[in-house]
């Protein structure tokens, strides 16, 4: 089974509309952190924003928010007013404990198309 | 500040091959990690090496093996090159050696094609 689904492989959108990218996770743990990651075009994966378990606190940075509820087990990702250059594929990840070390396992991804 | 470089961009092997792929580290970040990530796929994380010892591993053989230096740079090599290893290569530092508890810096990645 999957510790990260992100089931929207493809989004496409027009500039200026909002659009929510979805992220479920699967963990036994009660302390791990959650994560999201832009990659655009030229490989290099981006931080954009790290959660821990215990911090359900939603949290808004310009035009992102994140919506974190353990009561479902998603964390999901808005882009108010869409712009080009948020085209890229975003990633979601799961840092839990495994032996010791903090594992990340990342989702699949979706591809954002933002269309002037 | 510099950030994470890795080096070579792109790289063509043969199946049984061995390679070496190199990455630098962003200044001050004494932890590094790789990642392997298949076309359409996310990244899967192949290990971590924090002062110079491996220090955490994912689901991957012992033919993929890695260094890290004194300068934190690092090294990855794998050995009997297999056609499933064609991937992206991404190489990850952090300042905090808490594995994937913390948000990493990611270099552009080494392009490995095996054929």
């Amino acid at each position: 089974a999957q510790k990260v689904t992100q089931a929207q492989t493809e989004i496409s959108v027009v500039e200026k509309e909002d659009v929510t990218l979805d992220c479920v996770y699967e963990t036994r743990d009660t302390t791990y952190y959650l994560f999201w990651y832009k990659q655009p075009p030229s490989g290099e994966l981006v931080f954009l924003i790290r959660r821990n378990s215990f911090d359900e606190q939603n949290e808004i940075s310009g035009r992102y928010s994140w919506n974190f509820q353990k009561s479902t087990s998603s964390f999901n990702f808005t882009i108010t007013a869409s712009q080009v250059v948020d085209s890229a594929v975003y990633f979601c990840a799961l840092s839990e404990a495994m032996g010791g070390s903090y594992i990340p396992t990342f989702g699949r991804g979706t591809s954002l198309i933002v269309h002037p | 500040e510099t950030g994470v470089t890795q080096s070579p961009t792109h790289l063509i092997k043969t199946r049984g091959q061995q390679v070496t792929l190199r990455c630098s580290s962003q200044s001050g970040h004494n932890t590094v990690s790789w990642y392997q990530q298949a076309l359409g796929q996310g990244p899967q994380f192949i290990f971590q090496y924090y002062r110079e010892e491996e220090n955490g591993r994912g689901n991957f053989p012992p033919r993929f093996s890695g260094l890290q230096f004194p300068n934190y740079s690092s090294e990855l090599n794998v050995n009997a090159l297999e056609l499933d290893d064609s991937a992206l290569y991404l190489c990850a530092s952090s300042l905090v050696p808490g594995q994937g508890a913390y948000e990493q810096y990611f270099g552009p990645g080494t392009r490995l094609t095996v054929t």
